[in-house]
C-alpha cells in the first residue's frame, strides 16, 4: 500500500525540542522530494520545509528557519523533522507529503499533533 | 514570504459551478507554471485537486479545473456535488524554493 506514516508527536515545554519521523511505502522513496506542512488549530495550511531527493538542498519557512532541520534516509525510507527552540505558535499537526511536482504534493500522511505548552 | 489571497468562503448549489481566486506576486504565482490546489475534509489529509496550474493528478473528476493569468490562480469546481464541500488551498513554488500556501477557502454546498 502506498502511505505515509507520521510519528514522534506529542507534548512539549517551550524552548523544547522534538523530532518527527514519517515512514513512507509503497513507492520509490529516493525518486521524490519530500515536503512538511503544518496546521495549527482553527488555522489553515503553513508550508515549513522541503527537500530534494536525496537531501542535498532543503528549504524552509521564515516561521522556522533556523529551528527546524529537515532531512532523509533514502536506505529506511523515512523523511524527519527536527524541532528545536519549540514556541506555542508552532503547535500544531504536522504532515509529510511526497512532492509529485514543485509544490504538487500528491501524497500526504495523517499526520502527528505537536503540542508546545508549559 | 506573505501567505497567498483566497477568499473566506464561497457557496453554490449542486449542479453549479463555482471559482476560488488565489492571488499572489511575481515571486510565487505570477513566476512559475507551479500552483496547486488541495481539498481538505474534516478529520482527512489534505488532498491534491490540481497541480501544475492545470493538471489533474489519476482520479480526479474532470469537474475540477485550474488557471492561471498574471499573478492570480484560479480553481473552478463544475457540477457542484454535496461531497464537494470542504475546505481549499492553493499553494505555489516561490523564486526562494519554498512554497507557500492560500489561507483557504470553505466551499458550502447549499
Amino acid at each position: 500500500e502506498v502511505q505515509l506514516v507520521e510519528s514522534g508527536g506529542g507534548v512539549v515545554r517551550p524552548g523544547g525540542s522534538l523530532r518527527l519521523s514519517c515512514a513512507a511505502s509503497g513507492y520509490t522513496f529516493q525518486a521524490h522530494g519530500m515536503s512538511w506542512v503544518r496546521q495549527a488549530p482553527g488555522k489553515g495550511l503553513e508550508w515549513v520545509a522541503g527537500l530534494n531527493w536525496n537531501g542535498d538542498t532543503t528549504t524552509y519557512g521564515d516561521s522556522v528557519k533556523g529551528r527546524f532541520i529537515i532531512s532523509r534516509d533514502n536506505a529506511r525510507n523515512s523523511l524527519y523533522l527536527q524541532m528545536n527552540s519549540l514556541r506555542a505558535e508552532d503547535t500544531a499537526l504536522y504532515y509529510c507529503a511526497k512532492d509529485a511536482s514543485y509544490i504538487g504534493l500528491d501524497l500526504w500522511g495523517q499526520g502527528t499533533m505537536v503540542t508546545v505548552s508549559s | 514570504q506573505s501567505a497567498l489571497t483566497q477568499p473566506a468562503s464561497v457557496s453554490g448549489s449542486p449542479g453549479q459551478s463555482i471559482t476560488i481566486s488565489c492571488t499572489g506576486t511575481s515571486s510565487d504565482v505570477g513566476a512559475y507554471n507551479y500552483v496547486s490546489w488541495y481539498q481538505h475534509q474534516p478529520d482527512k489529509a489534505p488532498k491534491l485537486v490540481i497541480f501544475d496550474v492545470n493538471r489533474r493528478p489519476s482520479g480526479i473528476s474532470h469537474r475540477f479545473s485550474g488557471s492561471k493569468s498574471g499573478n492570480t490562480a484560479s480553481l473552478t469546481i463544475s457540477g457542484l456535488q454535496p461531497e464537494d464541500e470542504a475546505d481549499y488551498y492553493c499553494c505555489s513554488y516561490t523564486t526562494s524554493s519554498r512554497g507557500v500556501f492560500g489561507g483557504g477557502t470553505k466551499l458550502t454546498v447549499l
